[in-house]
């Protein structure tokens, strides 16, 4: 079965600056979509970025980044020039074709001015 | 464009009454509809999905139940709360499992069993 593992439970950044959120997974399959989503006090859920496995080029939006390395089943998550709006729990997500969505318990990430 | 919502925001319940939380799709057809739960400060633990109407998964045993009396509404019911039932409950839809399109969630249900 698939897992999705986020092994920091909370972290902290200051405004402006760079942080970087970690996930690994663990799956025999070899075609997949990964996601990040943000959960913002307001708690909806939002998409902040996908890649799909058979890309090699890290997918980018904005100032959200990720380093996809899918030998090492890792797909971190960088967010640069970090803003107050960015203070949310930040889960990561694996989907394979045909699949259910798997989550990780997500990290809660604050933005501190 | 799609979007989805859910109601009621938030609800306070004694236990033992009845639940039913309401959740609609527009702009597309034939999604694939979950319900998730959320207890404080934990993760996402997927309760049903449905791929079509009256086609209706569980994946975990418990007091609660879903329906989907049309292609782009999904009910999730109770008929006796319990304390723990408590929680935040967001629906969410997506495209058929044979693609692998993301989730698009819903505004969330608070429930509060007392």
């Amino acid at each position: 079965a698939q897992t999705v593992t986020q092994s920091q439970p909370e972290m902290s950044v200051q405004e402006a600056e760079t942080v970087t959120l970690s996930c690994t997974y663990d799956t025999s399959e070899s075609n997949y979509y990964l996601f990040w989503y943000k959960q913002p006090p307001s708690r909806q859920m939002i998409l902040v970025i996908r890649q799909e496995a058979y890309k090699q080029q890290n997918a980018t939006e904005n100032r959200f980044s990720v380093n996809f390395q899918k030998a090492a089943k890792s797909f971190s998550l960088k967010i640069s020039d970090s803003q107050l709006g960015d203070t949310a729990m930040y889960f990561c997500a694996f989907r394979h074709y045909g699949q259910n969505f798997v989550f990780g318990p997500g990290t809660r990430l604050s933005v501190l001015p | 464009s799609q979007t989805i919502h859910q109601w009621p925001a938030t609800l306070v319940q004694p236990v033992g009454s009845p639940l039913s939380l309401e959740c609609t799709v527009e702009g597309t057809s034939n999604p694939n509809l979950y319900w998730y739960r959320q207890a404080a400060g934990r993760g996402l633990q997927l309760l049903f999905y449905s791929i079509g109407i009256d086609q209706i998964s569980s994946e975990v045993p418990q007091n609660l139940s879903a329906s989907r009396p049309q292609d782009r509404q999904f009910i999730l019911s109770s008929k006796k709360l319990l304390l723990s039932d408590s929680g935040f409950y967001l629906c969410a839809w997506s495209v058929s499992l044979g693609e692998a399109g993301e989730l698009f969630f819903g505004e969330g249900s608070r429930l509060t069993v007392l």
